[in-house]
Parts: C-alpha cells; sequence; structure tokens
C-alpha cells in the first residue's frame, strides 16, 4: 500500500507570508494525490487533488500543489497566508491499483499550520 | 443537504462497555468509510464498505465491527471497547472511484476510561 510523508509536523508563519507544506509519497506508477484541510473541530474538507494532466495544481482558498513524479512529492503552497488558514492539512493518497481497498486514501500524519499577526 | 451525519458526536464509556457509532450519508455514495484520528497519527482507516452489501478490515480493525445497513448506512460497533480506543471516529463518504473526493462528518469524539 501506499504510504504518506508529511515531513513537517509544525509550521509557524506570520500573516502575508508564503508557506508550503511538504508531503513525499511512496513510489508508484499509479497515484492520485489529495490535500485536505480540517479547522477545528470539524471534519476534512477538500483542498485540491491530482488527478493527471497539468503538474500545478489550484485549489481553492488561494492554495496550489505540484506534483513531482521523480521526486515523489506533492508540496502544497500558499504564496500569503491568512489568520483564517490556521489548521491541520493532510495530504493523502489513493492507488490506483488497489482496487481491493475501495480505493480508501491512505493519509499522512498532518502538518499543523498556524498563522500569528 | 446534510451531506454525512455522525451521531453521537461526544461519548465517554467505561472498559468492557459497547457501543455503535450511527453514519449516514444522503447523497447516494457507493462507498463509506471509517477511520481513526489519533494526535500525530493522522487518520487511519478502520474499515471501509466499497458498495452496498460489502464489507472489508482497513488498517487497524482489531476490536471493531461494522454493518453496511443499506446504501445510506454504515455503523461501526465496538464491543468491549479499551481506552486504546480512545479517539476521535471519522465516517466518509464517496461516490465512486479513485479520484472522486470524500466527504467527511464532523466526527465523533470517543473517550474510554
Amino acid at each position: 500500500a501506499q504510504s504518506v510523508t508529511q515531513l513537517d509536523s509544525q509550521v509557524p508563519v506570520f500573516e502575508e507570508a508564503p508557506v508550503e507544506l511538504r508531503c513525499n509519497y511512496s513510489s508508484s506508477v499509479s497515484v492520485y494525490l489529495f490535500w485536505y484541510v480540517q479547522y477545528p473541530n470539524q471534519g476534512l474538507q477538500l483542498l485540491l487533488k491530482y488527478l493527471s494532466g497539468s503538474t500545478l495544481v489550484k485549489g481553492i482558498n488561494g492554495f496550489e500543489a505540484e506534483f513531482n513524479k521523480s521526486q515523489t512529492s506533492f508540496h502544497l503552497r500558499k504564496p500569503s497566508v491568512h489568520i483564517s488558514d490556521t489548521a491541520e492539512y493532510f495530504c493523502a493518497v489513493s492507488d490506483l491499483k488497489n482496487s481491493n481497498s475501495g480505493y480508501a486514501l491512505n493519509f499522512g500524519k498532518g502538518t499543523s499550520l498556524l498563522v500569528t499577526p | 443537504n446534510a451531506g454525512v451525519t455522525q451521531t453521537p458526536k461526544f461519548q465517554v464509556l467505561k472498559t468492557g462497555q459497547s457501543m455503535t457509532l450511527q453514519c449516514a450519508q444522503d447523497m447516494n455514495h457507493n462507498s463509506m468509510y471509517w477511520y481513526r484520528q489519533d494526535p500525530g497519527m493522522g487518520l487511519r482507516l478502520i474499515y471501509y464498505s466499497a458498495s452496498e452489501g460489502t464489507t472489508d478490515k482497513g488498517e487497524v480493525p482489531n476490536g471493531y465491527n461494522v454493518s453496511r445497513l443499506n446504501k445510506r448506512e454504515f455503523s461501526l460497533r465496538l464491543e468491549s471497547a479499551a481506552p486504546s480506543q480512545t479517539s476521535v471516529y471519522f465516517c466518509a463518504s464517496r461516490l465512486t472511484g479513485a479520484g472522486e473526493k470524500l466527504f467527511f462528518g464532523s466526527g465523533t469524539q470517543l473517550s474510554v476510561l
């Protein structure tokens, strides 16, 4: 099964600064990649996903991510963060070869983004 | 437009007690999933149901059972709760296919004393 590594457990950043949250996955020829966000005391919401095509994917709230097959990475970026971006961010992978799993997502351990004034 | 509804939102159990977490979706989704979330561990898959009438084990199934009652409902049962099952439980659903997004419920916070 695919595994996902989020390299930073916590990322503190000042408001209006750029941010990058890093995600690497174990190598496979066929994967779909996702970023989800979890605001305090809520369920997860989809930020963006990569299925195929352009390696730069744009999502909601000004976030984007770049799929890099050679580095097996899918880093999330935002050029200018807001206080309201404070949340937990999860990278996830769906293994297209593993239909027996119901294509369940494997999640990373999460990165806590803390935006301060 | 409720989406994925989980009940209860909070529950405290004593070791050895049993309970069932309920999940229902109103989006006509085929696949449903139960995850648990623990600090520093991310979300781990407990059980899933790829389609109505089928259920399968995920990464951490021990101590749990599930029932796909119909297309809408997917329940998670703890037969004899243990402190190690203290966690936040999320139900999720998707229409079908690996590229579809998961819709999550708001979670059940369970404490086992």
